[in-house]
């Protein structure tokens, strides 16, 4: 079955630790995308990639990084200089095409700080 | 500054009942607005798509209105069961193509 595979589940992280979140896609979709989910907030838009080799900031990309090296992949680092990491991470993708497409998400990443 | 407002936090009814989810927005123009399901620890489900020339989209159980006037999108879901507890969100297309905004969210609670 085609999805989006986020890894791992739960993540650990130390003061002064850079982590990097997984996100594989085998929909052969074109966009990818990356969220935080905080409680009782809505998704909010970290980076977001229309094709391989390019990416874009969204609202809240200070203290993350990306790349997009192929395109089943979106990998997400979490740098040391996001001081509140701790929340629930969301990757998603669409297809090529016209017209609107709904986003399928993956099942997420909860980050935590030790 | 766009804004995103679903009624309220959570919403509790009595299996069999309608549940009725709101949603509005303020200084957006949004083409198509969307509505996804959420469940504890997973990631959203996508659930219908409305666009705005269209009032009403149904499927199922479910029924999504637009008004663009009054700025708001109503999410109704009939006959509603235990199963459908669950947390429901709407997203806006944003002015950029191909990104939406969400809104928090409502927590429904059918109970039994």
């Amino acid at each position: 079955d085609g999805g989006i595979t986020q890894s791992p589940k739960y993540l650990f992280r130390k003061e002064g630790q850079n982590v990097t979140l997984s996100c594989e896609q085998n929909l052969n979709h074109d966009a990818m995308y990356w969220y935080r989910q905080d409680p009782g907030q809505g998704l909010r838009l970290i980076y977001y990639s229309q094709i391989v080799n390019d990416f874009q900031k969204g609202d809240i990309a200070e203290g993350y990084s990306v790349s997009r090296e192929k395109k089943e992949s979106f990998p997400l680092t979490v740098t040391s200089a996001q001081k509140n990491p701790t929340a629930f991470y969301l990757c998603a993708s669409i297809p090529r095409g016209e017209g609107r497409q709904p986003q399928h998400f993956g099942d997420g990443t909860r980050l935590s700080i030790l | 500054s766009q804004k995103i407002e679903q009624n309220s936090e959570a919403l509790n009814i009595q299996e069999g009942k309608t549940a009725t989810l709101t949603c509005n927005y303020t200084n957006y123009s949004p083409a198509y607005l969307q509505w996804y399901r959420q469940d504890p620890g997973r990631g959203p489900v996508f659930l219908l798509l409305i666009r705005e020339n269209e009032k009403e989209k149904r499927k199922e159980r479910l029924k999504v209105t637009f008004d663009t006037t009054l700025k708001q999108s109503l999410f109704h879901i009939t006959a509603s069961q235990p199963a459908d507890s669950a947390t429901y969100l709407c997203a806006l297309e944003r002015s950029s193509a191909r990104q939406l905004t969400f809104g928090s969210g409502t927590q429904l609670t059918v109970l039994p």
